[in-house]
């Protein structure tokens, strides 16, 4: 069973252009999660999809950052217009399902995009 | 808001000897706390967990204590090993989804 996937592993971008993130989440998975790490600092929660669905994106800066994640292929967190302090590692994580049908507390990590911008 | 607080930022033991780092947080309602191991250039792994209704948890060497009256918990390491050397974070759940992680701690464990 392969773990979550991210891609592309690194990705420079140049001031005003757009990046395009991936992720896979672990098969049976239905939640997933985009974090941002800086430099040296922990991991800051952006946005938590379903299929089809935005749950809670209270993290994620208001402008030039959307996500989504389809009901086929993988989610995407996708930044517009991109600016020298977007560089970071944007991890994914996902969970599955619960009985209750609430996101299992447990989440795995994928490797991270590590976004550099010039 | 939500705060997790971590230490020591940097910690630097023998081989063999036992590491402990400590959080505290802030939100009553949080109910599940996993520590997660990061080793360089790759994603956070999930080491161990523990929930609310639970005081200690232990997975061999690694071990973790909850006291949510004072809302502390730690991960306590025993026997460390060079391969231990990595950067640690602890986090709570609010939300049932939201994880909010502490700054981390860089374990050195020397030979």
């Amino acid at each position: 069973n392969a773990g979550v996937m991210q891609n592309p592993r690194h990705l420079v971008r140049r001031r005003g252009q757009e990046a395009r993130l991936r992720c896979s989440p672990m098969k049976g998975h239905s939640h997933v999660y985009w974090y941002r790490q800086l430099p040296e600092e922990g991991l800051k929660f952006m946005v938590y999809l379903q299929k089809e669905n935005i749950i809670d994106e209270s993290g994620m800066p208001k402008e030039r950052f959307s996500a989504e994640f389809p009901k086929e292929g993988p989610s995407i967190l996708r930044i517009q217009q991109v600016v020298r302090g977007d560089s970071a590692a944007y991890f994914c994580a996902s969970s599955p399902w619960t009985s209750g049908g609430a996101s299992s507390y447990e989440q795995y990590f994928g490797p991270g995009t590590r976004l550099t911008v010039t | 808001g939500e705060n997790v607080e971590q230490h020591p930022s940097t910690l630097s033991v023998q081989e063999g000897d036992s590491a402990v780092i400590k959080c505290t947080y802030s939100d009553s309602a949080s109910n599940y706390f996993p520590w997660y191991k990061q080793e360089l250039g790759k994603g956070p792994q999930l080491i161990i967990d523990i929930r609310s209704n639970v005081g200690e948890k232990k997975d061999q060497r690694i071990a973790v204590t909850l006291n949510k009256t004072a809302k502390h918990f730690s991960l306590h390491i025993t026997e460390t090993q060079p391969e231990d050397s990595a950067v640690y974070f602890c986090a709570d759940i609010t939300g049932g989804f939201k994880t909010i992680f502490g700054a981390g701690t860089r374990l050195f464990v020397k030979a």
